[in-house]
């Protein structure tokens, strides 16, 4: 099946700095998701994006899906953007089974 | 909108004991699905359903059932508990068009600790 990895696995940083988090897939995807896990449990959904480029406030998020992969960057973080970023996506031979990365831990330091 | 409910929140087991754990939802989404959530690790797949009727096994399906009798619900029942179940299930829901989901909306989730 389609293998996902996200890095880097674990990243502090202090309030007010900007960091990239990426996702690279082994294979051509018709779906691609980015979720934040927060320190309660809940998943939420960040992005729907299988190509090309979206930003939502201080988040953005790019797929370049011809090169597989896919990055998050998070500017201006806040220590409420603390928690664990997923990557998932859905292979072009995967029918419609979506496949998680093993995340990227972020905390935010005051 | 209630968006993707599940109960219970918190359920222990003793080994070899079954249980159904419940997810709804209220979006009138075509597709659901269970993921198990491990320590330090990602979600994988359970069981899925892209419609009322319709379900197929993900990446970790043995030990678990599911049916879709109706759009808004979507079940898991264990048949026989194992420690190795012991694990947080989220379930999840989209739109589904054609072969493609849309974005994904996750239950709370519900922790199960087997004994």
């Amino acid at each position: 099946g389609i293998q996902v990895e996200q890095s880097p696995p674990d990243l502090i940083l202090q309030e007010g700095a900007n960091s990239t988090l990426r996702c690279n897939f082994s294979d051509s995807v018709n779906n691609l998701q980015w979720f934040h896990q927060n320190p309660w449990g809940q998943l939420i959904n960040l992005f729907y994006i299988p190509s090309g480029t979206k930003q939502n406030g201080r988040l953005s998020a790019t797929t370049v899906a011809t090169e597989r992969y896919s990055l998050l960057y998070i500017s201006s973080s806040q220590t409420t953007d603390s928690g664990v970023y997923f990557c998932a996506v859905i292979g072009e031979t995967s029918g419609s089974r979506l496949t998680f990365g093993e995340g990227t831990q972020l905390t935010v330091n005051p | 909108n209630a968006g993707v409910t599940q109960t219970p929140k918190f359920q222990v087991l003793k080994t070899g004991q079954s249980m159904t754990l419940q997810c709804a939802q209220d979006m009138n989404h075509e597709y659901m699905s269970w993921y198990r959530q491990d320590p330090g690790m990602g979600l994988r797949l359970i069981h899925y359903s892209v419609g009322a009727g319709i379900t197929d096994q993900g990446e970790v399906p043995n030990g678990y059932n599911v049916s879709r009798s109706t759009t808004e619900d979507f079940p898991l029942r264990l048949l026989s508990a194992a420690p190795s179940q012991t694990s947080v299930y989220f379930c999840a829901s989209s739109r589904f068009l054609g072969p493609l989901q849309e974005t994904q909306y996750f239950g709370p989730g519900t922790r199960l600790l087997v004994l």
